[in-house]
This record gives C-alpha cells, sequence and structure tokens, in this order.
C-alpha cells in the first residue's frame, strides 16, 4: 500500500530562517511525486512535480529534491507569505496519496 | 484556459440528508479527480472519471457516488449524511489532459457541514 508520511506537522520559523520540510514515501513504481501549498479553506495550488533520484527543482524562495525513500521542500529566507500549509503527494499504480501535511508558520 | 470551478462554496446539511457537488475541470480536460479533506485526515481519494466512466475508486462507502456528463463535468452525490462527512471536498483536473499521470490542479472546494 503506497505511503506518505510528512514531518513536522507544524513548524514555525522567523523571517529569513531557512528550513526544510520532509516527506518520506512508499509506492509501487513511482510515478511522480507532488509538492501542494494550500492556504486554509481553499484548495490546492501546484508547486513542483519529481519523477526520478536526484531531480531538483526551484521556484523562487522554495526548492524541491527527491531521493529513493524521500523528498526535501526547502525553505530559504521565508517570508510570512510563506504560511501555509505543504502537502506532498505520490502517484504510483493508484491515483494520488497524499501526506497530512506540514503547516507552516512565518513570523516576521 | 479556465481552471477548475465548483459549486457551491459552502452547504450546510443535517443527518440522513442527500448532498449533490458539481465541478467542471480545465477546459477541454476530460478527467476529474474528488477528493475528501477532513480534518485532522488529510486529502483521501474518492472517485476518478474521465470520458464519462468511472475509472477508479477510493475506500469510500456506496453512498458516495457520481457521474461525468458528455461536456466533462461531474456531481459527487453523497446519500444518507454523516457528522463524520463534514470535510472540504476538492475537485483535480489533470494539467495535460486525461491520462491521470500527472500533476492534478484543484478547484477552490466546497464546504460540507452535516449536523
Amino acid at each position: 500500500e503506497d505511503q506518505v508520511t510528512q514531518s513536522p506537522e507544524a513548524l514555525r520559523l522567523q523571517e529569513g530562517e531557512s528550513s526544510s520540510l520532509n516527506c518520506s514515501y512508499t509506492v509501487s513504481g513511482l510515478r511522480g511525486l507532488f509538492w501542494y501549498r494550500q492556504d486554509p479553506g481553499k484548495g490546492p495550488e501546484f508547486l513542483f512535480t519529481l519523477y526520478s533520484a536526484g531531480e531538483e527543482k526551484e521556484k523562487e524562495r522554495l526548492k524541491a529534491t527527491l531521493t529513493k525513500k524521500e523528498s526535501f521542500l526547502h525553505i530559504t529566507a521565508p517570508k510570512p507569505e510563506d504560511s501555509a500549509t505543504y502537502l506532498c503527494a505520490v502517484e504510483g499504480n493508484t491515483p494520488l496519496v497524499f501526506g497530512k501535511g506540514t503547516r507552516l508558520s512565518v513570523i516576521a | 484556459e479556465a481552471g477548475v470551478t465548483q459549486s457551491p462554496t459552502h452547504l450546510i446539511k443535517t443527518r440522513g440528508q442527500q448532498v449533490t457537488l458539481r465541478c467542471s475541470p480545465i477546459s477541454g480536460h476530460t478527467s476529474v479527480y474528488w477528493y475528501q479533506q477532513a480534518l485532522g485526515l488529510g486529502l483521501q481519494f474518492l472517485l476518478w472519471y474521465d470520458e464519462g466512466e468511472e475509472r477508479n475508486r477510493g475506500n469510500f462507502p456506496p453512498r458516495f457516488s457520481g457521474r461525468q456528463f458528455p461536456n466533462y463535468s461531474s456531481e459527487l452525490n453523497v446519500n444518507a449524511l454523516e457528522l463524520e462527512d463534514s470535510a472540504l471536498y476538492l475537485c483535480a483536473s489533470p494539467g495535460s489532459g486525461g491520462s491521470g499521470y500527472n500533476e492534478q490542479f484543484f478547484g477552490p472546494g466546497t464546504r460540507l457541514t452535516v449536523l
């Protein structure tokens, strides 16, 4: 059974304090690993897709990396507007399986 | 291109009632995915429709059902509502159109509250 575990559950950072979010997964035949950002009460917003170990993607202050067992979302010099829940999902031989997310708060 | 749209934005129902939620995928795209996001449980896959057919179903009871219309819009029906059905219901559409093996783009969701 495909599984995704995200850690930490919640993270509080000062503005400018860089950190990383973790997504550990087990999947039969990885087709893709996806990162989303979700603001309260809204639908998830697509950030990145990673397909194979060693791949990296960047967007503004975010950088996603992938190994055979986990993915990291690195946040460099975060700003208060980066506060959100970040979701990780994997697609194998079944539709997307999501982790429960990491709730990020960035304090000015 | 227009994104995924959902209606209504909010619904309040009582136990035992029935509800219908609606979704239109990205214009020209044939697939629609439904997810439930209940508090503390994360997003759970409900149903996948493509070209008018149900392609896959998550681990939910039969009172969760749906259909897809010829214009690729979709309805999710929930019968005999229970308190634990209170959740944000999200609809998604694959970005490249129908294969199911690419990133999915989500609508704004319908917040269902069951009293």
